[in-house]
């Protein structure tokens, strides 16, 4: 079965602390894999895509990579504002939808 | 920058009424789809669509629920005799392609008492 689990649940952090986020998968071939940004009462925003392992996308204070089983965001000297909820999916070669983990809550404390 | 949107906000319902939730999707994206999210939970997949049709469904979308593309821009999903277990965040998404990244509309808040 396909599946995404996400650690931790929860992280604190202090504004300047850098850390990382985990996503760890399974997925019957990999056609890609997703993360997003989500705030409170609102969807998800599409931050980064990755197609094979050895990957890594920059944007701003933030930096994805994927393994062949699991995918990190790297988060350098977070500021209050990247405080959210950072969420994970996969889309397997067989179908089209995405299947999400349940996500990390970021808080960035000044 | 071109967004999804999604009406209403917040909908309250009755159990066992009737509720259509729309969405307009981004103008030149050809593949649709709504998702949930209970309160606390996952975000949950519940249908595609593509090219007029349904192309993919999860066992949660079942027979009370249906969805339409009545013209070229809008996107509905019809939930016909809501429960209370269906009350959730329902977000609607679209993508260029099938393999291009979702996009997310902001979500329709439905309360089922």
């Amino acid at each position: 079965e396909d599946q995404v689990t996400q650690s931790p649940e929860a992280l604190r952090l202090q504004e300047g602390e850098s850390s990382s986020l985990n996503c760890s998968y399974t997925v019957s071939g990999l056609r890609g894999l997703f993360w997003y940004r989500q705030d409170p009462g609102k969807g998800p925003e599409f931050l980064f895509t990755l197609y094979s392992a050895g990957e890594e996308k920059e944007k701003e204070r933030l930096k994805a990579t994927l393994t062949k089983k699991e995918s990190f965001l790297h988060i350098t000297a977070p500021k209050p504002e990247d405080s959210a909820t950072y969420l994970c999916a996969v889309q397997a070669k067989s179908q089209g939808n995405l299947i999400f983990g349940k996500g990390t809550k970021l808080s960035v404390k000044p | 920058e071109p967004e999804v949107t999604q009406t209403p906000s917040h909908q309250v319902t009755q159990m066992g009424q009737e509720v259509i939730l729309r969405c307009v999707p981004i103008s030149n994206h050809l593949y649709f789809y709504w998702y949930r999210q209970i309160l606390g939970q996952k975000v949950e997949f519940l249908v595609s669509f593509y090219n007029n049709e349904i192309s993919e469904k999860s066992e949660i979308f079942d027979d009370q629920f249906s969805v339409e593309r009545p013209d070229g821009s809008n996107f509905t999903l019809k939930i016909r005799s809501t429960k209370l277990e269906d009350s959730a965040m329902y977000f609607c998404a679209s993508s260029s392609l099938g393999d291009s990244p979702l996009h997310f509309g902001n979500g329709t808040r439905l309360t089922v008492t």
